[in-house]
């Protein structure tokens, strides 16, 4: 079945500290791939996606590749802030069918001044 | 304009009891989700509905939870009996049409615990 594997939490870093969360899937034919994140107290939003092989998903300074051949979603910022700090959660949807988003489990991020 | 919106925020209940979780979607959006985000699972998806038909209920844990949706608008699902184990935030999502053009949009969840 389609599965999402994502790097346990927690994560902390130090703000301009370099942001490495990596995502794995598994999924028959090609799925899209999304990061969403969730701020505290807020609601789970959309933060990029890539909806092909090599695509890049970029907003907000954070960028993910679409690797077909490594089947990985890798999300990536070069500086974070504290307004950075939320829980990060890697998901594939399959077209066609539902539409139905499956999700890794999350990975809290803490950036400290 | 307003977002996805759900109600109540929080709900608790004793175990065997029925609860009802009510989600508005966005006006105009025709496919509405339920997601569960619990401790030892994550994020789930429950079931979805296209219009008021849920043509996808493969997420259903057991026959205690069933959803409706009218008008093609609220949904509710319901929860019979329930059970610790159901403890969690269930999320309702919307988006105009599915597919992956076309954004999720998530309430802020309803907060269910089971004593």
């Amino acid at each position: 079945g389609n599965s999402v594997t994502q790097m346990e939490g927690p994560v902390t870093l130090s703000e301009e500290a370099f942001l490495t969360i990596n995502c794995t899937y598994t999924a028959t034919g090609y799925p899209s791939l999304f990061w969403y994140v969730q701020y505290p107290g807020e609601g789970l939003q959309l933060l990029l996606k890539a909806t092909k092989a090599d695509d890049k998903g970029s907003n907000k300074g954070f960028e993910a590749t679409y690797r077909k051949e490594t089947t990985s979603f890798h999300l990536e910022k070069g500086s974070v802030q504290v307004s950075d700090s939320a829980v990060y959660f890697c998901a594939l949807q399959r077209q066609g069918g539902s539409e139905k988003l499956v999700f890794g489990k999350g990975t809290k991020l803490t950036v400290n001044p | 304009g307003a977002g996805v919106s759900q109600s109540p925020s929080n709900k608790v209940t004793e175990k065997g009891k029925d609860v009802e979780l009510r989600c508005d979607p966005i006006s105009g959006h025709t496919a509405l989700y339920w997601y569960r985000q619990s401790l030892g699972q994550g994020l789930e998806f429950l079931i979805y509905f296209q219009g008021n038909s849920a043509p996808d209920k493969s997420g259903l844990p057991s026959d205690r939870f069933s959803a409706e949706r009218t008008g093609g608008s609220v949904s509710t699902l319901t929860i019979q009996r329930t059970q610790q184990e159901d403890s969690a935030v269930y999320l309702c999502a919307s988006s105009l049409v599915p597919g992956s053009y076309n954004e999720q949009f998530f309430g802020p969840g309803t907060r269910l615990t089971v004593l």
